[in-house]
């Protein structure tokens, strides 16, 4: 089965700071990994996804991550946090052979100004 | 492009009552619709997968008898929930893929049943 998990229920950054939000993940064979962010009372976003290639991804709004297969881990990072960044985060994974996701349990960023 | 809405963005209904949520793929056809249940500050759970002409596939422990999953079109998802009850409020999020593509998500219905 595929899993990912957020260790971290919370972050909490100043404005400018660089911003990380964590993700380890568990699956067998290769991973395909995406990050989405919500709004209050909001659907997802999309931010970015890794399925093969360069260990580090580029996405929207500034964002990127870097997948570490030895560590399973597929952390998020923005270099300068603005206060528009507060928001729920997920990370996720999909099954190789169909489109369904498992989402993480969600990580709340608070960027204060 | 790729834009997913959903219909209502709010519904309060009485307990016993039923309710039909929307999702609909604008400008796209979807092959495959998904319906996601949240909890406040909760991640979100697949409910069930449904496919164009097709029977949805639930996931285990979605009682399929009381969300029902209709995908008539290839731009129209519904999820009725039947005799609903307090237990039932919850944000129902739905998306839409088509193939070769990632989910596409719909801004989500906020249901509340009182």
């Amino acid at each position: 089965a595929q899993s990912v998990a957020q260790p971290e229920d919370q972050v909490n950054v100043a404005e400018g700071n660089p911003l990380t939000v964590k993700c380890t993940y568990s699956v067998s064979g290769n991973p395909y990994l995406f990050w989405y962010v919500q709004y209050p009372n909001r659907g997802l976003q999309f931010l970015l996804k890794y399925i093969t290639g360069d260990n580090l991804v580029k996405g929207s709004y500034g964002f990127e991550a870097e997948f570490n297969k030895s560590q399973t881990s597929f952390h998020l990072k923005k270099p300068s946090a603005l206060v528009s960044d507060s928001a729920l985060y997920f990370c996720a994974v999909r099954d190789p052979n169909d489109y369904k996701l498992s989402f993480g349990a969600g990580t709340t960023v608070t960027v204060r100004a | 492009g790729a834009v997913v809405s959903q219909h209502p963005s709010r519904v309060i209904c009485k307990s016993g009552t039923s309710v039909k949520i929307e999702c609909r793929s604008l400008d796209f056809q979807a092959t495959t619709m998904f319906w996601y249940r949240q909890f406040p500050k909760q991640s979100l759970m697949l409910m069930a997968t449904s496919n164009e002409g097709s029977k949805a596939t639930y996931e285990q422990g979605v009682e399929k008898d009381k969300f029902l999953i209709n995908h008539a079109s290839l731009t129209l998802s519904t999820l009725t929930v039947t005799s609903a009850h307090p237990e039932d409020s919850s944000f129902y999020i739905c998306s839409a893929r088509v193939e070769g593509y990632e989910q596409y998500f719909g801004p989500g219905t906020r249901l509340t049943v009182t």
